[in-house]
This record gives structure tokens, C-alpha cells and sequence, in this order.
């Protein structure tokens, strides 16, 4: 079965610093998505960024980076300059496209400090 | 982007009464769609996976006969919880994914949250 584990449940970042979130998953199989959704008070999930597995290139969008290690299957978040808008619950995910289910990690909160 | 609705976004029902939440895809044609369960500081945990037209795919430990899933067109998927009972307060968050299996990008709903006197 696949896993998703996050082992920070909590991190604070001081406003315009770098925080890098941690994530590992364990799987067999060989044709997956990876995925960072975040999760503010409101409840609605808002996608950050995706990777496909076999792409050797990290994702990047705008101010958010991953750090892809397939053979170590690794797949941290690198939030840069962060803001006080960053603050959210933040949720690691797998999705295998067999069937497009959707395995999600615990959650990292993260605190931005003003 | 695709939009995915839920509604409604707040229902408190009283214990033994069952109670309707409705996940519509309003721009495209949602094959599939995916009911969760996000219990207060935890993660979602997928229940069941829905299909257009066909009975819908039940995570282990989810009972099907409390918690029944209807997809009856491709724009709309209901959750029925039946007898609701205090423990099944909770907040529920649907996605859905239009096109094939494996391409489509998934869409989430804003979520429900229920509460059971």
C-alpha cells in the first residue's frame, strides 16, 4: 500500500526566509503524481505545485520549488521569500493515475512570523 | 480553472436524521469524483470513489449503507449520510476529475461541514 509521511507537524518561518518542507512516500508503483496542496483556514484545498514521476526536472512555480528524489522517494517544498499569505496547513500527496486516488499526508502547519 | 461546488457548506442535523451534500462540477463533465473525510487537525481520508453511472467504489472500513455515494449524472455526485449520529460530524470535501483516467487534473470542492447534535 502507498504511504505518505510528513514528520514535521509544525514549522515557523520568519517573514522573506526560506522554509523547506519535508515528504516521503513509499511505493510500488511506477506511474504517479506527487503533489504539495495547501489548506488555509477556509478549508479549500488550493493545489501548489505537481510532479510527474518520470519527469527528471523539479517542478517549479513562482516562489515554490521541490526537491524530487525518486529512488529516495523524497519530495520536499521549498517556499522562498516567504509571506504572511503562506500560512496554511500544508499537505503532501500522492496520486497513482491507474486510478487517480489520492493518498495525502499529515500535514505540516506553517507559521509565518511577522 | 475548473470549478467544483459544494453545498451546502454548513449543515447541523440532529442525531438519527440524514443528511444531503451535493458536489457539483460546474464548467466540466466530471467522470469521477472523490469523497473525503477530514476529521479537526488531521488529513483527508478518501471514503469512496464515485463513477458516473455505476456504483460507487468504497475505501475499507467505510460503510457503504451510512455514507451512500450517487453520481447519477456527470455533473453532480451526492453524499447521503444516513442516521447520523454525533461521531459522523466531520468536514467532507469532494474533487472531481474530468477526461480519462491518469490525464485529468482533479478539482476540489470547498468542503462541508457537518455537525451532529
Amino acid at each position: 500500500a502507498q504511504t505518505v509521511t510528513q514528520s514535521q507537524p509544525e514549522m515557523s518561518v520568519q517573514e522573506a526566509e526560506t522554509v523547506t518542507l519535508s515528504c516521503t512516500y513509499d511505493t510500488s508503483e511506477s506511474d504517479y503524481y506527487l503533489f504539495w496542496y495547501k489548506q488555509p483556514p477556509s478549508r479549500q484545498m488550493i493545489l501548489v505545485i505537481r510532479q510527474e514521476a518520470y519527469k527528471q526536472q523539479n517542478a517549479t512555480e513562482n516562489r515554490f520549488s521541490v526537491n524530487f528524489q525518486k529512488a529516495a522517494k523524497s519530495f520536499s517544498l521549498k517556499i522562498s521569500d516567504s509571506q504572511l499569505g503562506d500560512a496554511a496547513m500544508y499537505f503532501c500527496a500522492y496520486r497513482r493515475n491507474r486510478d487517480d486516488k489520492i493518498i495525502f499526508g499529515k500535514g505540516t502547519r506553517l507559521h509565518i512570523l511577522p | 480553472g475548473a470549478v467544483v461546488s459544494q453545498h451546502p457548506s454548513r449543515v447541523i442535523c440532529k442525531s438519527g436524521t440524514s443528511v444531503k451534500i451535493e458536489c457539483r462540477s460546474l464548467d466540466f463533465q466530471a467522470t469521477t469524483m472523490f469523497w473525503y473525510r477530514q476529521f479537526p487537525k488531521q488529513s483527508l481520508m478518501l471514503m469512496a470513489t464515485s463513477n458516473e453511472g455505476s456504483k460507487a467504489t468504497y475505501e475499507q472500513g467505510v460503510e457503504k449503507d451510512k455514507f451512500l455515494i450517487n453520481h447519477a449524472s456527470l455533473t453532480l455526485s451526492t453524499l447521503t449520510v444516513t442516521s447520523a449520529h454525533p461521531e459522523d460530524s466531520s468536514f467532507y470535501i469532494c474533487s472531481a476529475r474530468g477526461g480519462a483516467v491518469g490525464t485529468g487534473e482533479l478539482f476540489f470542492g470547498e468542503g462541508s461541514r457537518l455537525t451532529v447534535l
